[in-house]
């Protein structure tokens, strides 16, 4: 059982440059999000999904983009990486519950 | 706009006392208040939560405390251990439902033997 899995764990980016950051749960949660964390701010919630085919934007959206086609999968997507986007990224999904959270992905963009 | 708050970065205790971790909100739509424990290199956990209609929430040797009037809750950890050295993050919902979690900066906690 492995609950929520991000990859890849480390990245190093060149400025103007696009990735995406992989998601996946296997607990069948509608509902996923991403965070970010920074030193000083703790985490901040980037983007949501209840459900499949549904998105909203949280307190920090600009400069990313998502998706939801499948209740497993939540990719988080960065068109043109900025430096201000160094940060580690956290992937969270909750059931009836609190929320669970995976290892996280550290991001650098030089 | 900070609306969720800890101001204390780091905190040390010896083992066996009692670690009292703070955290002040501004946002009175909150109604849901979690803490997060985080070790490094790792996911925050969940460790205990309290709706608004409590003032208290007990889990083994971690137990929450809400004042509403003051928009403060405290998290108490007794005995302190080791093992408990860790971030603690402070969270809040408007939700019952926990969903839009509102993170404070977090409390690195160290719990000397």
């Amino acid at each position: 059982n492995a609950g929520v899995t991000q990859t890849p764990k480390f990245q190093v980016l060149k400025t103007g440059q696009s990735m995406t950051l992989q998601c996946a749960q296997d607990m069948n949660h509608e509902y996923m999000s991403w965070y970010r964390q920074d030193p000083g701010m703790g985490l901040r919630l980037i983007h949501y999904s209840v459900g499949a085919g549904i998105t909203d934007q949280g307190e920090v959206p600009n400069g990313y983009n998502v998706s939801r086609s499948t209740t497993e999968d939540f990719p988080l997507r960065l068109l043109s990486a900025a430096p201000s986007q160094t940060s580690v990224y956290f992937c969270a999904t909750r059931g009836t519950g609190e929320l669970f959270f995976g290892e996280g992905s550290r991001l650098t963009v030089l | 706009d900070q609306q969720v708050k800890q101001n204390s970065p780091s905190l040390s205790v010896q083992e066996g006392r009692i670690s009292i971790l703070n955290c002040d909100y501004t946002n009175s739509m909150f109604d849901y208040f979690l803490w997060y424990k985080k070790y490094p290199a790792e996911g925050p956990t969940f460790l205990i939560s309290i709706s608004s209609i409590k003032d208290k929430n007990e889990d083994g040797r971690f137990t929450v405390f809400l004042n509403k009037s003051a928009k403060h809750l405290s998290l108490h950890i007794v005995p302190s251990q080791p093992g408990d050295s860790a971030v603690y993050f402070c969270a809040a919902s408007p939700e019952t439902s926990g969903s839009r979690l509102t993170f404070g900066e977090g409390t690195q906690l160290t719990v000397n033997p």
